[in-house]
């Protein structure tokens, strides 16, 4: 069963702009985690924010998580065409297995 | 130190054959998951194992679909009797201990014909 659910399903914009994509989930969570996929490769962890916190911050990358509303959102400031990728938001099923959303379709253009 | 590596790349079978996709964790992870995409779509959970002991096959068909993580060796998923609907990524996924962030391999591309 779907646990988390990415919002815009897909979004394009100018390279210096930002970028932001929300994910809601359904069941309270230890931690929400999001990942990056580039065309043809695996996921690749970007960053982890506990149901403790509320913001978290790694270079361009800015994570918020709101537990009352069960939902985050990621923020990628000014964006690259590198940056170009689907971005996916996780959160942890019954037996400790990861659960991911569709996914939000970035397309950063130059 | 190597990544998840998971071979083939990529995998034609036609169908009624068996397909066998191995993966081999980063070093010192002892979890590994299995997970299947769709184009355009997103991860779907199949099987959690932990060496020698499968934790959690929720999410793996319960007809023509195996998976094990030996002592020794990589981790395998096995798919009898391939049908079209099997076409897809699958992905696998490792990591050092529970709820820590996981490290994936490249795929594993099954094109059934």
């Amino acid at each position: 069963s779907q646990q988390g659910e990415e919002d815009p399903q897909a979004l394009s914009i100018q390279e210096g702009e930002n970028a932001t994509m929300n994910c809601s989930y359904k069941t309270s969570i230890n931690n929400l985690q999001w990942y990056r996929q580039n065309s043809g490769r695996g996921l690749v962890h970007l960053i982890l924010i506990r149901s403790n916190e509320r913001e978290k911050h790694s270079g361009r990358l800015r994570v918020t998580l709101d537990t009352s509303k069960k939902s985050s959102s990621l923020l990628i400031t000014a964006s690259r065409a590198a940056d170009t990728a689907s971005y996916f938001c996780a959160t942890e099923g019954s037996q400790g297995n990861l659960i991911f959303g569709k996914g939000t379709k970035l397309s950063v253009k130059p | 130190n190597a990544g998840v590596m998971q071979n083939p790349r990529h995998l034609v079978r036609r169908r009624g054959q068996e397909a066998r996709l191995r993966c081999s964790p980063m070093k010192g992870h002892s979890h590994v998951y299995w997970y299947r995409q769709l184009p355009e779509e997103g991860l779907k959970f199949m099987v959690y194992l932990q060496k020698e002991n499968i934790i959690d096959e929720s999410g793996m068909p319960k007809e023509r679909f195996s998976a094990e993580f030996p002592k020794e060796g990589p981790s395998i998923l096995r798919i009898q009797q391939v049908v079209r609907g099997d076409s897809a990524a699958y992905f696998c996924a490792s990591s050092a201990v529970k709820d820590s962030p996981l490290h994936f391999g490249n795929g594993t591309r099954l094109t059934v014909t």
